[in-house]
């Protein structure tokens, strides 16, 4: 059992639609990301919540719109995506914590949303 | 720019065996290595990792070296087990993110 729970597990979507991705972790972690993974590519980091405020938007397009809403909740908010976004999206989540460098810090991921876009 | 490299997209080894994963990084001040393994339709797990400060981490049949000067590091696996079919990730975690480099698919063959 993964103890990052990402839902749902697969989406498709028009390119007028607006939905959600969600992600939940009850570990007490502190530090949460959104990566996207196209097929046969590695993960590629997107956004970083710590403490539940943005700390780094690796210069996302605007229609992808995190929330972190409490520690143990992350969003992807998404709005008129483009076929190109179709790919699978991951959550992670790490015990952050200030003075420390969290890439160093195993992070926990969930088994991602496949999102298809028509 | 692909700054952390797996040159080997696939890996096919004999149960038993040993498996050696590479991976090569560019920047000399990275100082942090994890490796990850992915199975179809699961998230990444973490495995093991690796400060600069080492040149080897050991953890049961997983083994990382790192060799700084060639900029290289390696895992391998021993021994090989039909389970391990995944794809790894080696990463580097020197900042605030993780780079992952471009994978590898170990196949196990029983």
């Amino acid at each position: 059992d993964t103890e990052v729970t990402q839902t749902p597990k697969h989406l498709v979507m028009g390119m007028t639609n607006k939905k959600s991705l969600k992600c939940e972790q009850h570990m007490g972690h502190r530090a949460m990301y959104w990566y996207k993974q196209k097929a046969k590519k590695p993960p590629e980091l997107m956004f970083v919540y710590s403490y539940e405020k943005l700390s780094i938007n690796e210069s996302v397009p605007s229609r992808f719109s995190p929330e972190c809403p409490n520690s143990s909740l992350l969003n992807l908010h998404l709005h008129a995506l483009q076929p190109e976004d179709s790919a699978l999206y991951l959550c992670a989540s790490s015990p952050g914590g200030r003075g420390k460098r969290w890439a160093e810090q195993p992070q926990h991921f969930g088994d991602g949303t496949r999102l298809s876009i028509l | 720019d692909q700054q952390v490299k797996q040159n080997s997209p696939s890996l096919s080894v004999q149960e038993g065996r040993i498996s050696i994963l590479n991976c090569d990084y560019t920047n000399s001040m990275f100082d942090y290595f994890l490796w990850y393994k992915k199975y179809p339709a699961e998230g990444p797990t973490f495995l093991i990792s690796i400060s600069s400060i080492k040149d080897k981490n050991e953890d049961g049949r997983f083994t990382v070296f790192l060799n700084k000067s060639a900029k290289h590091l390696s895992l391998h696996i021993v021994p090989s087990q039909p389970g391990d079919s995944a794809v790894y990730f080696c990463a580097e975690g020197s900042g605030d993110k993780l780079t992952f480099g471009t994978g590898t698919r170990l196949a196990v063959r029983p």
